[in-house]
């Protein structure tokens, strides 16, 4: 497919349990963004690569979030431990460009539900 | 605190009825404003996007209109139909491209 892909699409996991989240971007978009969107609420940013490097991760709410994208492509958000307050829709995002006015792409998401 | 100030939480129209989504920012380096809808279940798709440089912004029914002065931007959208029941999201941001999302509009156009 040409859109942006996410998987799982959806995830229920124990608190104290760690999970991984992966984003397929469109190929050839050089910026991915994560967002946090929580129930009836607007997508919240959490960080920021441009090709493999991680520009911007002011958004993390904790060190339990992580994320990588090692080869510039497909993007992994690891939260560890995870906790009831983590249960939110994860969105990934792709643009073509860096830091400029580019439309951002955004996938699916991951409901994460932490029981 | 919300970057992005957005109103109404719902709103219902009546089909061929216009609606009106408002949002308000305080960050004067906010240069970018786009709206995105989004439908249950699928993530959101940017509808239309403004830059200060211009007051209104139409693409078919959707018309931004912009007031730099009152840091405050609105949605219109035109003959509504029920296919325009979505969720819909204000946003801003600065050329570094992260976006700040108002907290969304649920609107519902009854046949």
């Amino acid at each position: 497919g040409a859109g942006v892909s996410q998987s799982p699409r959806y995830k229920v996991a124990k608190r104290g349990q760690d999970v991984a989240l992966r984003c397929d971007p469109i190929s050839g978009h050089v910026s991915l963004f994560w967002y946090q969107q929580a129930l009836g609420q607007g997508p919240e940013f959490l960080t920021y690569f441009q090709n493999e490097a991680q520009l911007d991760k002011s958004g993390l709410p904790s060190d339990r979030f992580f994320a990588e994208r090692p080869e510039g492509s497909v993007s992994t958000l690891k939260i560890q431990r995870t906790q009831q307050e983590d249960s939110a829709v994860y969105l990934c995002a792709s643009s073509l460009r860096g830091p400029s006015y580019n439309e951002q792409f955004f996938g699916p998401g991951t409901r994460l539900t932490v029981l | 605190q919300q970057q992005v100030k957005q109103s109404p939480q719902s709103l219902i129209v009546q089909k061929g009825g216009i609606s009106i989504i408002n949002c308000a920012y305080e960050n004067t380096a906010f240069d970018y404003f786009p709206w995105y809808q989004q439908f249950p279940g699928k993530g959101p798709a940017l509808l239309i996007a403004i830059r200060p440089d211009v007051s209104e912004k139409k693409e078919g029914r959707f018309t931004i209109s912009f007031n730099k002065s009152a840091k405050q931007f609105s949605l219109h959208i035109m003959d509504s139909q029920p296919g325009d029941s979505a969720t819909y999201f204000c946003a801003a941001s600065t050329w570094a491209n992260n976006l700040f999302f108002g907290t969304g509009t649920r609107l519902t156009v009854i046949p």
